[in-house]
């Protein structure tokens, strides 16, 4: 089955110290998403990339950064975690096209000690 | 600004019974609309879209009707069933050559035995 494959599950870092969560798809889908999300609030937009061409959100701190050296992969990358940064990450992918189905991988656990 | 709101954080109803939850919207410009059932600990599921052309788009016990001059649309789910028990997430596609989905902030329902 086509689908948004992230790993790992659930990810526990310490204070400071930089991690990086994967995001993979089998959809042949050229835009792949980057969420934020905190409980009882909505996904937070972080970024997204167009195949290479990347969007940050004004809002984005710097601290989070992305990569999708191709179609199949884009990585998150947080370089200093904070305690606030303790949260699921969604990765999710769309064709890109006009009235199109954006679609979510399982997601990731971050644990910041 | 919040520009798609789901006002009613939770919602509880028998099972059998129909639960209707909605979703508000204030950009004229969205043309495309999602609904998105999310499980603890679980990225969101896709369940069910329309197109600003149609006032109406079902599948199966799960129908979605959209009210453009009042900016509103509504997901029924008939008959509920407690496995329907989850957080749902109403979205818009923002405009054209965006490619980003703007999220409300879900509403928890829980369907009774």
């Amino acid at each position: 089955d086509a689908m948004v494959i992230q790993n790992p599950r659930y990810q526990v870092t310490q204070f400071g110290k930089p991690v990086t969560l994967s995001c993979s798809q089998t959809l042949n889908h050229n835009v792949m998403y980057w969420y934020q999300q905190k409980s009882s609030q909505a996904p937070k937009l972080l970024f997204h990339y167009y195949d290479k061409d990347f969007n940050n959100e004004a809002d984005t701190p710097d601290n989070f950064q992305s990569r999708r050296p191709n179609t199949s992969f884009c990585f998150l990358d947080i370089r200093s975690p904070g305690l606030g940064d303790a949260a699921m990450y969604l990765c999710a992918t769309s064709l890109g096209g006009d009235q199109e189905t954006q679609y979510f991988g399982p997601g990731t656990r971050l644990l910041v000690l | 600004d919040q520009q798609v709101k789901q006002n009613s954080p939770s919602l509880s109803v028998q099972e059998g019974r129909i639960s209707i939850l909605n979703c508000d919207y204030t950009n004229s410009m969205f043309d495309y609309f999602l609904w998105y059932k999310k499980y603890p600990a679980e990225g969101p599921t896709f369940l069910i879209s329309i197109s600003s052309i149609k006032d109406k788009n079902e599948d199966g016990r799960f129908t979605v009707f959209l009210n453009k001059s009042a900016k509103h649309l509504s997901l029924h789910i008939v008959p509920s069933q407690p496995g329907d028990s989850a957080v749902y997430f109403c979205a818009a596609s923002a405009p054209s050559g965006t490619y980003k989905y703007i999220f409300g902030t879900g509403t928890r329902l829980k369907v009774l035995a």
